[in-house]
């Protein structure tokens, strides 16, 4: 079975703190993706990151750095001196490579609240 | 507009009535996905097409509700009787098949169904 693990319901943090949002996920899949989506409060859905099973790289975009980690199933995402601007809902989400679907299960999500 | 189209983006039915959400894909894709996202929860996945084809309906509820992608025009979800437990945001992404550099779930706004 997959399943997408967000622990933390919502996160408080002042304008300039640094935020890490955790991601735990559990897959039977060898070759699997990892996702990040940001969700402000207008409703869409922002794709921020795509990353495979084979590639653990850390990634920096900007203010933005996700953290791969196949030993721990991990895959968190940290934001590097929080703006409000930030405040949204923040989804991670996992996609197998299996036979006849190419679908996304989500994790509940995490709200970030960045207060000025 | 480049990306992926929902409409319409805010739908009120009574219940008993049927719904029509739309979703034209990006340029290029011949992948759209539906998901449905209760209030304060995360999205769950539904169903999986590609043109003329179901590939996984393993999240759609086996009664009241359908959807299609044909040939030509956008991918239609229906749902019949609509009831108060409908109420949800419903999401459909597109992609391209895996293959191809780039691949991912790309979403449209979203609409908004309110049953009264």
């Amino acid at each position: 079975a997959q399943k997408v693990t967000q622990a933390q319901t919502e996160i408080s943090v002042v304008e300039k703190e640094d935020v890490t949002l955790d991601c735990v996920y559990e897959t039977r899949d060898t070759t699997y993706y990892l996702f990040w989506y940001k969700q402000p409060p207008s409703g869409e859905l922002v794709f921020l990151i795509r990353r495979n099973s084979f590639d653990e790289q850390n990634e920096i975009s900007g203010r933005y750095s996700w953290n791969f980690q196949k030993s721990t199933s991990s895959f968190n995402f940290t934001i590097t001196a929080s703006q409000v601007v930030d405040s949204a809902v923040y989804f991670c989400a996992l996609s197998g490579v299996s036979y006849n679907t190419d679908k996304l299960i989500f994790g509940t999500g995490t709200r970030l609240q960045v207060f000025p | 507009n480049a990306g992926v189209m929902q409409n319409p983006r805010h739908l009120v039915r009574r219940r008993g009535q049927e719904a029509r959400l739309r979703c034209s894909p990006m340029k290029g894709h011949s992948h759209v996905y539906w998901y449905r996202q209760l209030p304060e929860e995360g999205l769950k996945f539904m169903v999986y097409l590609q043109k003329e084809n179901i590939i996984d309906e393993s999240g759609m509820p086996k009664e009241r509700f359908s959807a299609e992608f044909p040939k030509e025009g956008p991918s239609i979800l229906r749902i019949q009787q609509v009831v108060r437990g409908d109420s949800a945001a419903y999401f459909c992404a597109s992609s391209t098949s895996r293959d191809v550099s780039g691949w991912g779930e790309y979403f449209g706004p979203g609409t908004r169904l309110t049953v009264t």
